[in-house]
């Protein structure tokens, strides 16, 4: 089992709608987790961190985590074209030292 | 500020040749990282440096080795580039480890 896994894309949604991004890990001890967008031949950048169980919300961005689950979401409401990127989950690992990335999932928002 | 800056951003090497990537941050943080990016592999770390004068494995080690140079730059060598290691590289720091991280712009590998 990879460390983290995110759902498989690519994941198509019109403009307007919910997207829905989903990451599980599999270390019981992981306490920070992290969402980074990556376009298209750029490098990622950080859109949220969360770090206690519940929902955090910042402008059309909401993160959800759930530790007994294993399980952290990224929801984007009123999704827009600019939205159409690959999506990066990322989790602090048992070493507390580095952060592990899942393989992403790309998102495509159709006008 | 120019945040983290790397270099080259395009290289075309034959196998068994040598070349270092270049990465520096001014950010005046004390952890940095290199990573490679291959399609369907997400990122994945090659060394890090969680403090100045400190380097550490991370998961594809072989075939590279690093220097971290002072606190702001963190190089990255390969003695005997392979096809393998055609990739993208990001650089990246963070103000500690681990933490928020800031990548560069990146380095486009291609090995022939």
């Amino acid at each position: 089992q990879k460390e983290v896994e995110q759902n498989s894309g690519p994941l198509s949604v019109p403009e307007g709608a919910i997207a829905s991004l989903n990451c599980t890990y599999s270390d019981r001890v992981s306490q920070s987790f992290f969402w980074y967008r990556q376009y298209s031949g750029k490098s990622p950048e950080l859109i949220m961190s969360i770090y206690s169980n519940g929902d955090k919300e910042d402008g059309r961005f909401t993160a959800q985590l759930n530790k007994a689950s294993q399980y952290v979401s990224l929801l984007i409401r009123d999704s827009q074209p600019s939205d159409s990127a690959t999506y990066l989950c990322a989790v602090i690992g048992t070493s507390y030292d580095k952060v592990i990335f899942g393989p992403g999932t790309s998102l495509s928002v159709i006008p | 500020n120019a945040g983290v800056t790397q270099t080259p951003k395009f290289q075309v090497l034959k196998t068994g040749q040598s070349m270092t990537l270049q990465c520096a941050q001014d950010m005046n943080h004390n952890s940095m990282y290199w990573y490679r990016q291959d399609p369907g592999m997400g990122l994945r770390l090659i060394y890090y440096s969680a403090s100045e004068g400190t380097t550490d494995k991370g998961e594809v080690p072989n075939g590279y080795n690093v220097s971290r140079l002072n606190k702001r730059e963190f190089s990255l060598r390969l003695e005997s580039a392979a096809p393998s290691q055609t990739s993208v590289y990001f650089c990246a720091s963070s103000a500690s480890a681990p933490d928020t991280q800031y990548f560069g712009p990146g380095t486009r590998l291609t090995v022939l």
